[in-house]
């Protein structure tokens, strides 16, 4: 049983169009977090909700929508999709005051 | 806010071999360390952590890591390295008592064990 799923893993698009990536976690956890890593590995929080609520949100663009349907599922769509977000985008989970972030095995994101 | 520095981004080193990833982190408040490992083409996943008690941690694989306060270190360390250890290896902070495990990860270091 994979702990923390992300479907689809590789997605190939054209600028412009619009997409979602997909997580579920059937850890229990309260938490769960969206992560982008770029071409240099380079990893950077995104989103994170705790029991469906928006707890932290960086600077991302407004054409990063993220939504929680229930607290095991966090969904990331991307509208107007660029270069730029050309990425691995990491979904992960955790309790709260543990440190320990359970992470799905990412989706990489070409934008053409 | 937190910062976090890798001091190296790539460390090749031969099998069998000892070895050390050093990491210096930046904070106003205090914080729980973490390393983590990504092997190719995988998801992260934590090697150890240290929240409190004694500075010399012990991880999975057998990797350790000594927090220095003084010094605002947390280097990884492995005494003899396998080929299967060459990955790419994230230390990361997060504010104590924040709850909500904003972790802030380093640049990330390459490990290149050669036979």
């Amino acid at each position: 049983d994979t702990a923390v799923s992300q479907t689809p893993k590789y997605l190939v698009t054209q600028m412009g169009n619009d997409k979602s990536i997909k997580c579920e976690q059937n850890l229990g956890h309260d938490t769960m977090y969206w992560y982008k890593q770029d071409s240099k590995k380079f990893l950077k929080i995104m989103f994170s909700y705790n029991n469906k609520e928006l707890i932290i949100n960086e600077t991302v663009p407004n054409r990063f929508s993220p939504k929680s349907p229930d607290k095991a599922h966090l969904n990331l769509h991307i509208n107007s999709l660029e270069l730029g977000d050309s990425a691995v985008y990491f979904c992960a989970s955790s309790r709260a005051h543990t440190g320990e972030l359970f992470f799905g095995e990412g989706s990489r994101l070409t934008v053409l | 806010a937190q910062s976090v520095t890798q001091l190296d981004s790539q460390v090749p080193v031969f099998e069998e071999a000892p070895v050390e990833l050093r990491c210096n982190y930046s904070s106003s408040v205090s914080v729980y360390l973490f390393w983590y490992v990504q092997y190719p083409n995988q998801g992260l996943q934590l090697l150890l952590k240290y929240l409190s008690g004694s500075t010399l941690v012990k991880g999975i694989n057998g990797f350790e890591a000594e927090f220095n306060k003084s010094q605002t270190s947390f280097h990884l360390r492995k005494p003899s390295v396998h080929i299967s250890d060459t990955a790419e290896y994230f230390c990361a902070v997060t504010p104590r008592g924040g709850g909500y495990n904003k972790l802030i990860f380093g640049a990330g270091t390459r490990l290149a064990v050669h036979p």
